[in-house]
């Protein structure tokens, strides 16, 4: 079982609908999860870091459940430049700084 | 403010060559990590440094791939010999998390490598 999973997509919705994308992860232990996008040919830049509380920005909506070890995103509005790759991102664990990427779902968004 | 700066960006090389690429991490930082990353297998972490020093290298594929932090502003990832299936996107990520109090890292461009 690979550490994080997630859907590869694509997912290909027209401008302005509402996507979602989900994520597990199997190390309990993780304590930060984040929400990184690739462009195509492109390096991963942080969209936004998950907490349990559920965090929003903007058309962005990320939500935590860790008794599922679950992490979603929501994108609301979607706008062609949103067409990207989203990794789903989270910790080891331990003190190292180190993390693990999920293999992405890549979205494209159409007029 | 620079990012991470790589170089360099694309590197195509024959079977059998040394391969080094470069990375200068974002300046205060104190975490440098080498990843690759392929459509089979996504993004790999290969080894990261701490201060400097090398933490966990268990994902550097195999004695071929080596590398080096030699002080806090460059690290090389370097490949000898190389081989068609090191082809991939490697990418030098930084990041300074008691700091930043956050595990975030930056990334930088990427150096495409083919070996034909």
């Amino acid at each position: 079982r690979k550490e994080v999973e997630q859907d590869p997509g694509p997912f290909n919705v027209p401008e302005g609908a509402t996507v979602a994308f989900n994520c597990t992860y199997s190390n309990s232990a993780s304590q930060s999860f984040f929400w990184y996008r690739q462009d195509c040919r492109k390096e991963p830049k942080l969209l936004m870091s998950v907490y349990s509380s559920g965090n929003e920005d903007g058309r962005f909506t990320a939500q935590l459940n860790r008794a599922s070890q679950y992490i979603s995103l929501l994108i609301r509005d979607s706008k062609l430049s949103d067409s990207a790759t989203y990794l789903c991102v989270v910790n080891r664990g331990n003190a190292g700084n180190m993390l693990t990427f999920g293999g992405g779902t890549r979205l494209m968004v159409k007029p | 403010d620079a990012g991470v700066i790589q170089s360099p960006r694309h590197e195509v090389t024959e079977m059998g060559q040394e391969v080094t690429l470069r990375c200068k991490p974002i300046s205060g930082h104190d975490y440098l990590f080498w990843y690759r990353q392929t459509m089979m297998r996504g993004l790999e972490l290969l080894i990261y440094f701490n201060n400097n020093v090398p933490i966990d290298d268990s994902g550097m594929p195999e004695d071929r791939f080596s590398a080096k932090m030699p002080n806090a502003s460059f690290s090389t990832l370097k490949i000898q010999p190389s081989e068609p299936r090191d082809s991939a996107v490697y990418f030098c990520a930084s990041s300074s998390p008691l700091a930043d109090n956050t595990d975030t890292q930056y990334f930088g461009p990427g150096t495409r490598l083919t070996v034909l």
